[in-house]
């Protein structure tokens, strides 16, 4: 059984550029959230997903945009890239109606801007 | 917004010593989870605590959710070389139990000497 798999692994873009971030959630798992995480920081909640739609949203400019699919994976986007973007970009999935302490992270996307 | 503060920052012990962890905020939790992280990985849960004052161990690791609800410490004994990584706390607030949200601490770096 796969958990959740992110993709890809790695990425280094410059300042402006416009990136999108791939996550599949671990199988039975219908919604996905994504948190980042700077370097020497604990992970930050950016949003979650179900149902196609965003559900919840950490303190984020717009810049960071998302999307769920029919299949319950989902992306994430970030617009008009920042230096201080730069971080590790996780995704966690949970069945939806499940306590959070049942979150399943992937292994990250690890975003150099340049 | 809603800060954990996580401390120590870092640690480096001996093979075989106990080490301590805490976490503190200024809001109220309804749930406290521990988590570790090792390099290049997500978060893996160790611990998850769900009443104010409650005791919990797994394995080595004990936890406690303080009786104030805005605490709570992590205690490994006998420490292992394979111990190393960051420990994190996490918290989760009245009303989002299921929202894919936490709040992490800053995260404890522990090393330890063989």
């Amino acid at each position: 059984d796969a958990g959740v798999t992110q993709s890809p692994t790695h990425l280094i873009k410059t300042r402006g550029q416009q990136v999108t971030l791939r996550c599949s959630p671990k199988s039975g798992h219908d919604t996905v959230s994504w948190y980042q995480q700077a370097l020497g920081q604990g992970p930050q909640f950016i949003f979650q997903y179900y149902e196609e739609e965003e559900r919840q949203r950490g303190n984020f400019p717009d810049r960071f945009s998302g999307h769920q699919f029919p299949n319950y994976s989902s992306e994430l986007n970030v617009n008009a890239l920042l230096l201080g973007d730069s971080a590790l970009y996780l995704c966690a999935s949970l069945p939806r109606g499940l306590s959070n302490e049942k979150l399943f992270f992937g292994s990250g996307t690890q975003l150099s801007v340049l | 917004g809603q800060q954990l503060n996580q401390s120590p920052q870092s640690m480096f012990i001996q093979e075989g010593e106990d080490v301590s962890m805490n976490c503190t905020s200024s809001s109220i939790f309804n749930t406290w989870l521990w988590y570790k992280q090792d390099p290049g990985e997500g978060p893996v849960l160790l611990i998850a605590l769900y009443k104010a004052g409650e005791l919990t161990s797994n394995g080595r690791l004990t936890a406690q959710f303080g009786i104030t609800r805005k605490d709570s410490f992590l205690n490994i004994s006998a420490s292992i070389p394979s111990d190393v990584g960051i420990y994190f706390c996490a918290g989760q607030t009245p009303g989002s139990s299921n929202t894919g949200k936490l709040i992490f601490g800053q995260g404890t770096t522990l090393q330890v000497k063989p």
